[in-house]
């Protein structure tokens, strides 16, 4: 089991706003570690996505967008586009296991 | 440009041993911690290794602890992963990518494209 919590699918028309929410726990979030999220494209390397669960490094689209509630995350990602197809992983860090983890990630299918 | 390039991946027999490399390039490597990250066929991302910026700390999975070696030479902005004792489990894509941080939090900035670790005989 992952310690971070992700659902294993999401799916949208193109044009629809989807969310892909992230759960941690006392010992990651509620710790006060952040949450950042990478996006992996069919036979890609992962890319970094959204850092500090709301930062969007230079080049990333302003379709996507993080937030933080609680002991989760989430990643809105609005105007959905088939580019926009491909794994998306929370990641951050564990107190208990003293190292970066990551959710089990998501897949995207844009209908 | 930041580049991170990935090589010395392979076929190896169970309990064999690999070295990878990563040739780091476009930015101030020895300002930098870096990670291996490795992905087994279908499944999710899962953090192997990591080094401090100068080599002076490092970080270990519990299932690679004791097997695998992370080093850098910062001389020749590269990052190495020497593997032993492989199992089967260790089979995947491996990925090195560079930490940024802030305060007590980091995230993997830019990653390499991968190179592939096969454990079969």
């Amino acid at each position: 089991q992952f310690v971070l919590t992700q659902p294993p699918s999401v799916s949208g028309a193109p044009g629809q706003r989807v969310t892909i929410s992230c759960t941690g726990s006392s010992s990651n979030i509620g710790a006060g570690y952040d949450i950042h999220w990478y996006q992996q494209l069919p036979g890609a390397a992962p890319k970094l996505l959204i850092y500090g669960y709301t930062n969007r490094p230079s080049g990333v689209p302003d379709r996507f967008s993080g937030s933080k509630s609680g002991t989760s995350a989430s990643l809105a990602i609005t105007g959905l586009q088939a580019e926009d197809e491909a794994d998306y992983y929370c990641q951050s860090y564990d107190i208990s296991l003293r190292g970066g983890v990551f959710g089990g990630g998501t897949k995207l299918t844009v209908l | 440009e930041v580049q991170l390039v990935e090589s010395g991946g392979g076929l190896v027999q169970p309990g064999g041993s690999l070295r990878l490399t990563c040739a780091a390039s476009g930015f101030t490597f020895n300002n930098h911690a870096m990670h291996w990250v490795r992905q087994a066929p279908g499944k999710g991302l899962e953090y192997v290794s990591a080094i401090t910026s100068n080599g002076g700390r490092t970080y270990y999975v519990d299932s690679v602890r004791g097997r695998f070696t992370i080093s850098r030479d910062n001389s020749k902005n590269t990052l190495y992963l020497q593997m032993g004792s492989l199992r089967a489990e260790d089979m995947a894509v491996y990925y090195c990518a560079r930490e940024s941080s802030y305060g007590s939090n980091w995230y993997s900035d830019y990653w390499g494209q991968g190179t592939l670790v096969t454990v079969s005989s």
